[in-house]
């Protein structure tokens, strides 16, 4: 069966540091893969996607990028967050177009 | 670019009421999915809507996607407290690999 996994689930950050999310699915292959951002208690704002290795399509100009240096790994990045970038993070994947997405866990981010 | 809304945005009920929430488009959906999310939780899938005027049940909850595939709507009949969460509906642009969230409506229910 297909599993995806996120971490970390938590973390706090400063202002000005960097930031990894990391995400990878397993028991599948090819998957479109996504991040999304949740502000507190806000609807779901679709940061990335990605159909292929290499490949990433941006939503909304911002201060993160993404990179999916393997079919199932798919990964979030800033090279300085901003307090702005708090939220809970989720990483989804989905098979083929228009298909169901597969969340993970998410990660719950605080910038202070 | 496609937005999708939704109301309303909160929704308290007393355990028992029925609970219903729309989701509007200003463009013709050639999809629409509703999700779950449970307090602290990640968002988890219901059901997919894809024909004109379709509808569909699971146990208390309806789903039905509207004639002109414009709206669609959740219904809960006799709302229980583990229906409480966040409920959103998302629907893909013009058949595209996105997958685009409405706003979500959240629901308490109490005792």
């Amino acid at each position: 069966s297909q599993t995806i996994h996120q971490w970390p689930a938590t973390l706090v950050q400063p202002v000005g540091s960097p930031l990894s999310l990391e995400c990878t699915v397993e028991g599948t292959s090819n998957p479109n893969l996504y991040w999304y951002r949740q502000a507190a208690g806000r609807g779901l704002q679709l940061l990335f996607y990605s159909v292929g290795i290499g490949q990433i399509s941006s939503e909304v100009p911002q201060n993160l990028s993404a990179s999916r240096p393997q079919d199932r790994q798919f990964i979030l990045s800033s090279k300085k967050l901003l307090l702005s970038d708090s939220g809970f993070y989720l990483c989804a994947w989905s098979l083929g177009v228009g298909g169901e997405l597969f969340f993970g866990e998410g990660s719950r981010l605080t910038v202070l | 670019g496609q937005q999708v809304m939704q109301i309303p945005q909160y929704q308290h009920v007393q355990e028992g009421e029925d609970f219903t929430t729309y989701c509007n488009s200003s463009t013709t959906l050639s999809n629409i999915q509703w999700y779950k999310q449970r307090p602290g939780g990640h968002p988890v899938f219901l059901i997919q809507l894809v024909k004109s005027g379709e509808v569909k049940k699971q146990k208390r909850l309806t789903f039905q996607f509207g004639e002109a595939k414009k709206n669609s709507s959740l219904h809960i009949t006799a709302t229980q407290t583990t229906d409480v969460g966040t409920y959103f509906c998302a629907s893909s642009t013009g058949g595209g690999n996105k997958l685009t969230f409405g706003t979500g409506t959240q629901l308490k229910v109490e005792l």
